[in-house]
């Protein structure tokens, strides 16, 4: 059926990078942009950015520019998140959603931690 | 970036009884192209954030109609007609007019 499906968890060390994938199913993958959320521990959602499949265009929030990049691989119809200089605080389960958030990934809890 | 306020935070509902949630948003979310990009999303405990209602009072696919949207510019609010143990969780709005997207912070609602 129609769904994302993010990659598994993830246990880094403060200043390491996290990849994040999110592979689309039963739907045309350059059709619709990829959003990226992330939700830390017991608090709310954060925009982090988006991309346009069709073209590989970005947009990230001002936050993470500069740590966040984000791919994708048409061949396979995924999307790629990777934040680097990781930190403590980016613990968070990172989540892919389908351009108007009608659809989202399972989540990715990424740990960091010394 | 636009700056979203819920209220209130926290709602311990009765089944059976409405329930409503303000979000209001520090600039208008009206595009030039007539739509208003406004839109609400439940997280039940454990799981990824679903879509409820998008462009102000759309409702998404299969969302049952005790839930509503309604509001204009910058003051939004969900309604849930008569409640169901089911629709405990925590409410969003957000903002998709300009990047940043933004969200509330989240409105709990417990039975």
């Amino acid at each position: 059926q129609v769904q994302l499906v993010q990659s598994g968890a993830e246990v880094k060390k403060p200043g390491a990078s996290v990849k994040v994938s999110c592979k689309a199913s039963e739907y045309i993958f350059t059709d619709y942009y990829i959003h990226w959320v992330r939700q830390a521990p017991g608090q709310g959602l954060e925009w982090m950015g988006r991309i346009n499949p069709k073209n590989g265009g970005t947009s990230y929030a001002q936050k993470f520019q500069g740590r966040v990049t984000m791919t994708r691989d048409t061949s396979i119809s995924t999307t790629y998140m990777e934040l680097s200089s990781l930190r403590s605080d980016d613990t968070a389960v990172y989540y892919c959603a389908r351009g108007s958030t009608e659809l989202w990934g399972q989540g990715t809890l990424a740990t960091v931690s010394s | 970036d636009i700056v979203m306020t819920q209220t209130p935070l926290s709602l311990s509902v009765t089944p059976g009884q409405p329930a409503s949630i303000s979000c209001k948003s520090s600039q208008s979310l009206l595009h030039s192209d007539g739509k208003t990009y406004l839109y609400w999303y439940l997280q039940k405990a454990g799981q990824s954030p679903q879509l409820l209602i998008y462009e102000v009072s759309s409702r998404f696919s299969g969302v049952p109609d005790r839930f509503s949207g309604s509001g204009s510019g910058t003051d939004f609010t969900l309604k849930i007609s008569r409640v169901e143990a089911e629709d405990v969780g925590v409410y969003y709005c957000m903002q998709g007019i300009n990047v940043p997207w933004t969200f509330g912070q989240g409105t709990k609602v417990e039975i």
